[in-house]
């Protein structure tokens, strides 16, 4: 069973700039999570996808987007990148979008930008 | 809303003590609750989870933890610590946000292990 892997592992970009960040999710699972963490607190939810929707947003402006792909992989997109949005980036999948259902994590993406 | 409230930002234990992190959380109706652990520059891995069944949950590398309704509580212990615990760890709460199940954590307690 494959877990859940993110590239790249690390990135940096200067402000202004876009950045797409990629997920697979563990075999069998069919709901994508994103999450930022900024240094020294927990993770804030970003966006849910459920079978290719959006099915669920946190507090994050329309500049953060993302996609799911039929085989349940999923890209995050930052547009007009700013200092603010250097922080590691967590992928969670799970197998549908029940609270009971436990979330499973990938190491994450730290971006930095300059 | 539905959140969770850590207590402690930082533990230390010396190795072989017991270990306890406090987790209390707020909800108006039965909670989905959850503890992670976060090694440095790692990604997540579940512990335990409590999703209403037993109310003493019991969960990898000897820790569990208890829901205690009564104490809106779900603390996280370990009888004896291990150098290897050394780590974040965060409680959470899974909330319904529109369709989606978001998890909600709390601001995380680093334990440090000593000799």
């Amino acid at each position: 069973e494959t877990g859940v892997t993110q590239s790249p592992t690390h990135l940096i970009k200067t402000r202004g700039q876009q950045v797409t960040l990629r997920c697979s999710s563990q075999s069998g699972h069919n709901t994508v999570s994103w999450y930022q963490q900024a240094l020294g607190q927990g993770p804030q939810f970003i966006f849910q996808y459920y079978r290719e929707e959006e099915n669920g947003r946190g507090n994050f402006p329309p500049r953060f987007s993302g996609l799911q792909f039929p085989n349940y992989s999923s890209e995050l997109n930052v547009n007009a990148l700013e200092l603010d949005d250097s922080a590691l980036y967590l992928c969670a999948s799970s197998l549908g979008d029940w609270e009971r259902n436990e979330q499973f994590f990938g190491p994450g993406t730290r971006l930095t930008v300059l | 809303a539905q959140s969770v409230t850590q207590l402690g930002s930082h533990v230390s234990v010396s190795e072989g003590a017991l270990v306890l992190l406090r987790c209390n959380y707020s909800s108006s109706v039965p909670p989905y609750l959850f503890w992670y652990v976060q090694y440095p520059n790692q990604g997540l891995q579940l512990l335990l989870k409590y999703t209403s069944a037993a109310t003493l949950v019991k969960g990898i590398n000897g820790f569990e933890a208890e829901f205690k309704k009564s104490e809106t509580s779900f603390h996280l212990t370990k009888p004896s610590a291990h150098m290897s615990d050394a780590a974040e760890y965060f409680c959470a709460v899974s909330v319904l946000t529109g369709t989606a199940s978001k998890l909600t954590f709390g601001t995380g307690t680093r334990l440090q292990v000593t000799l």
